[in-house]
């Protein structure tokens, strides 16, 4: 069964840091693409960010370009968003979605709260 | 980027009936368009992807069609546990993807 369990978020200050994982089974994590999806509080979907199987190309959303990173563990079967600068309007919950063109599995999501 | 407009926003039905959900692209995408079901609390779920392929457990309630620029979800008989949000999503032209804004399907 397909499993993706996200953590690491929480509350934190305008300005501060957070790394999201992404813990993946269940699949052959190394051959996909995966990306992270954020969705504010009563809002829609927006895609954050995308990396491909081998982490040879990423990509960011301009929204968070220069500010957050993405990265991937193979041997762990593992995603990372590291976080820097963040602001009021990045907070949201942020799914990892495995990507086979469109995102065919997601995770329950992590929440994300930027508040002083 | 390819902007996705879902219409309309609020679609109130009677549980057994049909609703039909529509998502217009800014450019064509050609058949590149999923769509998702998210629940309160939950994470989407796909349903659909290229334009009219169900995903593995999707029942035959669901059906999606269109091309190019017009695409259209139906859920023939909506039952109690299809009242949800829906988005539709591009990836023809990715990175972004890029999501309609939701159309909410409530009960009438």
């Amino acid at each position: 069964e397909v499993q993706l369990v996200e953590s690491g978020g929480g509350l934190v200050k305008p300005g501060g840091s957070l790394r999201l994982s992404c813990a993946a089974s269940g699949f052959t994590f190394s051959s996909y693409n995966m990306n992270w999806v954020r969705q504010a509080p009563g809002k829609g979907l927006e895609w954050v960010s995308s990396i491909s199987s081998s982490s040879t190309y990423i990509y960011y959303a301009d929204s968070v370009k220069g500010r957050f990173t993405i990265s991937r563990d193979n041997a762990k079967n593992s995603l990372f968003l590291q976080m820097n600068s963040l602001r009021a309007e990045d907070t949201a919950v942020y799914y990892c979605a495995r990507e086979a063109s469109y995102g065919d599995f997601w995770g329950q999501g992590t929440l994300v709260t930027v508040s002083s | 980027e390819i902007v996705m407009t879902q219409s309309p926003a609020t679609l109130s039905v009677s549980p057994g009936e049909r609703a039909t959900l529509s998502c217009r692209a800014s450019q064509s995408i050609s058949s590149n368009l999923a769509w998702y079901q998210q629940k309160p609390g939950q994470p989407p779920r796909l349903l659909i992807y290229g334009a009219s392929t169900r995903a593995t457990g999707i029942p035959a309630t669901f059906s999606g069609s269109g091309s190019g620029t017009e695409f259209t979800l139906t859920i023939s008989s909506l039952q109690s546990e299809d009242f949800a949000v829906y988005y539709c999503q591009q990836y023809h032209n990715w990175p972004p993807w890029t999501f309609g804004q939701g159309t909410k399907v409530e009960i009438k």
